[in-house]
């Protein structure tokens, strides 16, 4: 079956350090792999996607790639704000897009 | 406003009691999906629709949901007798349409506590 899973948070950084948010996958076909955020107090809103292997999805300053040798859509942004506090949730879709299955979530927080 | 909306933000039934949660999906949003997201934990998939079509009911825990989209716009997702496990937040997204260049947009959720 399809499901992902996700590195544990929280994960506290200081302002401008390297951020690496784990995610990997269990996948029959070939899905589509997706970061969404959510920022406190708001809706879940994608951050980024890739839709085939080797695609590189990117986004504000945050990139993932989508490696089908590991299974695996890591999440990475090379120099983090306070304002990129929140819960980011991997995602993988079914071929037809119909079914989206979330890892757990991984809660950042950047401090000054 | 132009996102997906839902209502009532916030919802507390006792333990039997039936309740039903609204999605109003952007306009002219073809797909609709509703979500359970348990506390600490990421959403979950319960049911998808394409205009007034159920393509997929699969992830409904059991014969007591039940969703609707009679004119392919609103949605309500329909819980009867309700149990303590069934408290979590409920979640609608929408998009244009299938793949995954049509993003989905998601609502702020239905927050349901059963007593």
């Amino acid at each position: 079956g399809n499901s992902v899973t996700q590195m544990e948070g929280p994960v506290t950084l200081s302002e401008e350090a390297f951020l690496t948010i784990n995610c990997t996958y269990t996948a029959t076909g070939y899905p589509s792999l997706f970061w969404y955020v959510q920022y406190p107090g708001e809706g879940l809103q994608l951050l980024l996607k890739a839709t085939k292997a080797d695609d590189k999805g990117s986004n504000k300053g945050f990139e993932a790639t989508y490696r089908k040798e590991t299974t695996s859509f890591h999440l990475e942004k090379g120099s983090v704000q306070v304002s990129d506090s929140a819960v980011y949730f991997c995602a993988l879709s079914d071929q037809n897009f119909n079914k989206f299955y979330f890892g757990s979530g991984t809660k950042l927080n950047v401090k000054p | 406003g132009a996102g997906v909306s839902q209502s009532p933000r916030y919802k507390v039934a006792k333990r039997g009691q039936d309740v039903a949660l609204r999605c109003d999906p952007i306009s002219g949003h073809v797909s609709l999906f509703w979500y359970q997201q348990a506390l600490g934990q990421g959403p979950e998939f319960l049911t998808y629709f394409q205009n007034e079509a159920q393509l997929d009911k699969s992830g409904l825990p059991s014969d007591r949901f039940f969703a609707e989209r009679p004119e392919g716009s609103v949605s309500t997702l329909k819980i009867q007798r309700t149990q303590q496990e069934d408290s979590a937040v409920y979640l609608c997204a929408s998009s244009s349409g299938s793949g995954a260049n049509q993003p989905q947009h998601f609502g702020d959720g239905t927050r349901l506590s059963i007593l």
